[in-house]
């Protein structure tokens, strides 16, 4: 069955990096783009970044663009999201998702959360 | 970029009740709208696609209508399972991908 697995999470202090990891099965992670989404404590979901099935392509969220990258390694079938410049607005729980060919979002892991703390 | 909004915030039902659960969209997305359920500590599950689809696995209790701006997703008789966050998603134009701020659906 599709799986996807979330991690790299933690507290980290204002201005430091972190990179969460997305590991999939259960598909051809290379026929699929990716998303990372994240939702705040209190807050509704956010689009953070999306990455063609081939890296191709890229897009981010306005409030991460320049800061954060997103990335795939087709061969280990894992999604990255390397983020830096942290600050408390970022933290949240991160999630990866697939993208259904139709333009749905059709499997999501279960999240991994950031937190952004001195 | 297009704003989706949700109502009601908050939606308090008795198990087995009916609870209707409403999304606008800023502008015209035909019927690329998406219904999400999340419950904390699981992954976000997909409810209905295309609007009024439902996704692999999903109840028939679960019903998504609408188009163009206007959209609801219907649970026709909740269920211990049912009481969560639902959002609604546009993927008709991007980027972004825009969701509602959330309905949560709580026990009355």
């Amino acid at each position: 069955q599709v799986q996807l697995v979330e991690s790299g999470g933690g507290v980290v202090q204002p201005g430091r990096s972190l990179r969460l990891s997305c590991a999939v099965s259960g598909f051809t992670f290379s026929d699929y783009g990716m998303f990372w989404v994240r939702q705040a404590p209190g807050k509704g979901l956010e689009w953070v970044a999306v990455i063609w099935y081939d890296g191709s392509k890229k897009y981010y969220g306005d409030s991460v663009k320049g800061r954060f990258t997103i990335s795939r390694d087709n061969s280990k079938n894992t999604l990255y999201l390397q983020m830096s410049s942290l600050g408390a607005e970022d933290t949240a729980v991160y999630h990866c998702a697939r993208w259904h060919a139709n333009g749905w979002w059709d499997y999501w892991g279960q999240g991994t959360l950031v937190t952004v703390s001195s | 970029e297009i704003v989706m909004t949700q109502s009601p915030a908050t939606l308090s039902v008795s198990p087995g009740e009916r609870a209707t659960l409403s999304c606008r969209a800023s502008q015209n997305i035909l019927t690329n709208l998406a219904w999400y359920r999340l419950k904390h500590g699981q992954s976000p599950s997909l409810l209905i696609y295309n609007a009024s689809t439902r996704a692999t696995g999903v109840p028939s209790r679960f019903g998504g209508g609408g188009s163009g701006t206007e959209f609801t997703l219907t649970i026709s008789s909740l269920q211990s399972d049912d009481f969560a966050l639902y959002y609604c998603q546009q993927y008709n134009t991007w980027p972004p991908w825009t969701f509602g701020q959330g309905t949560k659906v709580e026990i009355k």
